[in-house]
């Protein structure tokens, strides 16, 4: 079954800011991932939290509770090319299982 | 570029045909994974290969036949497919046995495949 949930699309306006929430199941849980994957493209890696707490890349930011099973990535400034879908992924002992992804739609 | 190559890009075959899928990494990557992306599903994963030895099998059917000959190269041999068996095949590799240790996979552009 699907051990991640996240919203399947979210609309929002260019410039503006977006979060996007991911819950998880715990068992086996190492660490959260976020991916982008643009149309037709290959998902690429934008952060990894391990520990609870915020990261921050320019003007994407991840956030992480591993006492709430919860976390979410922050985009800030939203720019047109972030049209994308994004991803929570759950790292375990020995796999890697992506959620069903966030189709992000920004109007201008 | 993104460091890891899959050819085709694009494949359409018949249900009676036998083909491959072929990846390779130039990043020095001890782990490589196949992955399954059809429309309006989540990726799943496949096959997990480190350090050349297959460690992971997500019930695939034994129409789907991994090989990897080196820690660089990884082939999916397609036989007998089924249409639904339509999509996205996405290679990846990480670092790490298992990528585990950052949550970060280099993907290819994938193979589009297409079952008549």
């Amino acid at each position: 079954g699907q051990s991640l949930e996240q919203p399947s699309e979210v609309t929002a306006v260019e410039g503006a800011i977006v979060q996007i929430n991911c819950t998880y199941q715990t068992s086996g849980f190492y660490g959260l991932s976020w991916y982008q994957q643009h149309d037709g493209g290959a998902p690429t890696f934008l952060s990894y939290n391990a520990l609870d707490g915020l990261e921050e890349t320019g003007r994407f930011s991840s956030f992480l509770s591993r006492s709430d099973s919860y976390g979410y990535l922050l985009l800030q400034e939203l720019q047109m090319k972030d049209s994308a879908s994004y991803f929570c992924v759950k790292s375990s002992a020995s796999k890697i299982i992506f959620g069903s992804g966030t189709r992000l739609s920004i109007r201008p | 570029e993104t460091g890891v190559t899959q050819t085709p890009r694009h494949l359409v075959m018949g249900m009676t045909n036998k083909k491959s899928l072929k990846c390779e990494q130039h990043l020095g990557h001890n782990a490589m994974y196949w992955y399954k992306q059809s429309a309006k599903k989540p990726l799943e994963l496949m096959f997990v290969y480190n350090f050349k030895e297959q460690t992971e099998n997500n019930s695939v059917p034994s129409r789907f036949s991994p090989e990897c000959p080196n820690s660089s190269h990884l082939f999916l041999h397609l036989h007998t497919l089924q249409p639904e068996d339509s999509a996205l095949y996405l290679c990846a590799s990480s670092p790490g046995s298992s990528g585990t240790e950052t949550g970060e996979l280099f993907f290819g552009e994938g193979s589009r495949l297409t079952v008549l």
